[in-house]
Formats: C-alpha cells, sequence, structure tokens
C-alpha cells in the first residue's frame, strides 16, 4: 500500500553543525507535507509544511525541500542545537480531507 | 490559547479490563483526531470527527474500540476489553476546516499487564 518512510533511524550531529533528514514517500497523489517533532513524553509538534505545488519552503532556522520526481522530502536544521534533539516524523495528506500518513522517524541526537 | 488536552497522562491496566482516554481540543477547532502511536512508530490514524459526526473511522478495531464526541467537542477514546498489544500512546489531536496540520495533545501512555 501507500506509504511513507524515512531512510535513516538515527542521525548523529554535532552542536553547531547542519542537519538534514530524509523522508521518502509512495503516494504520487500526495499534495500536503509535514514535518513534526516529537520530544520525549510529549505529542508530535508541528515544524513546518509545504505544498506539492512548491519545491522549497523556509522557516526559522529550518528548511524543507521536496523533489516530487523522486518523491522526496527533506529537513534542512541549520545550527543544530541541543534543544533539537529529538525524533522527527514526516506526514504526508492525500486529497482534500485531512489525513495524514505518518512515517516511521528519525532520531536526531545533537552532540556538545 | 490552550493547546489540546489529555488525561489521563498515563494508565497502567490488566488485559481484559475496559480503559477510557479523554480529549479537549484546541477552542474552535472542529476536526479531532485519534491516533496511536506504537513504540518507535509514527501515529497511526484511528478516528476522525467533523464537529460530532465520525468521517472515518476505518482504522478504528470496532470489535473492542469505541469513540464518541457527542457535543462536537470533547471526545472519549474507549477500549474494552483491553488486550496486551494494545499498549501504546493515545494521541488526540485537532484542527480547524480547511487546514491540515493537526495539533497534537501530549497523549494517554497506556500499559496492559
Amino acid at each position: 500500500g501507500e506509504s511513507v518512510g524515512l531512510h535513516l533511524p538515527t542521525l548523529s550531529v554535532q552542536e553547531g553543525d547542519n542537519s538534514i533528514i530524509n523522508c521518502a514517500y509512495s503516494n504520487s497523489a500526495s499534495d500536503y507535507f509535514i514535518w513534526y517533532k516529537q520530544e520525549s513524553g510529549k505529542g508530535p509538534q508541528f515544524i513546518i509544511d509545504i505544498r506539492s505545488n512548491m519545491d522549497k519552503r523556509q522557516g526559522q532556522r529550518v528548511t524543507v525541500l521536496l523533489n516530487k520526481t523522486v518523491k522526496h522530502l527533506s529537513l534542512q536544521i541549520a545550527a543544530t542545537q541541543p534543544g533539537d534533539s529529538a525524533v522527527y516524523f514526516c506526514a504526508e495528506n492525500t486529497g482534500t480531507a485531512s489525513k495524514l500518513t505518518f512515517g516511521t522517524g528519525t532520531r536526531l541526537q545533537v552532540t556538545l | 490559547e490552550a493547546g489540546v488536552v489529555q488525561s489521563p497522562r498515563y494508565k497502567i491496566i490488566e488485559k481484559k479490563q475496559p480503559v477510557a482516554f479523554w480529549c479537549n481540543p484546541i477552542s474552535g477547532h472542529n476536526t479531532l483526531y485519534w491516533y496511536r502511536q506504537n513504540l518507535g512508530q509514527g501515529p497511526e490514524l484511528l478516528i476522525r470527527y467533523e464537529n460530532e459526526e465520525a468521517v472515518d473511522d476505518s482504522q478504528l478495531p470496532k470489535d473492542r474500540f469505541s469513540a464518541e464526541r457527542l457535543k462536537g467537542v470533547d471526545s472519549t477514546l474507549k477500549i474494552q476489553p483491553a488486550e496486551l498489544g494494545d499498549s501504546a500512546v493515545y494521541l488526540c489531536a485537532s484542527t480547524t476546516p480547511g487546514r491540515k496540520e493537526a495539533f497534537f495533545g501530549q497523549g494517554t501512555r497506556l500499559t496492559v499487564v
């Protein structure tokens, strides 16, 4: 069936470096994508979203890139900080209804 | 603005016992979701409400799970009887019509022993 997946389960980055978290999706009809951050014991927290008619969107220290040709999504975090340590999920939505399908997640570990 | 509120935060029950989770969405959010998150996995949708109507419950195991949102505001998710495999975090989320990003509560961690 259709699914959203992530390439790496764990990513270790030094403080101050840039982080890149990748995500592959298989439903070519998906038109909306979100990145969520989930800290231990908390619910997922919205970071940034992007619609399928865009290929790049920037927020504060974060950038999401969408490559529809290869069905690939990435989250770039600039100047990674210890507070960025968490599990990151990409999620996709298909159609007009709000129904997000989540991937497995990537754990980001920031080392000092 | 208060976020999505869930209770309890933690629940430990013996198998075959019933359990209920409560959710109060963000004020004004007509759409409410219940998700289940197994350890190390992403959330999986159980049911979606638009106001008081369950518009998508295709992933809800209806033999033991039930949900209600009688007045279109807060919601309750029930499991009866619970099984060992039901151990997970149950997340509630909400959003407004026309928006696709969901805002999540902190979840209820259920342990069935």
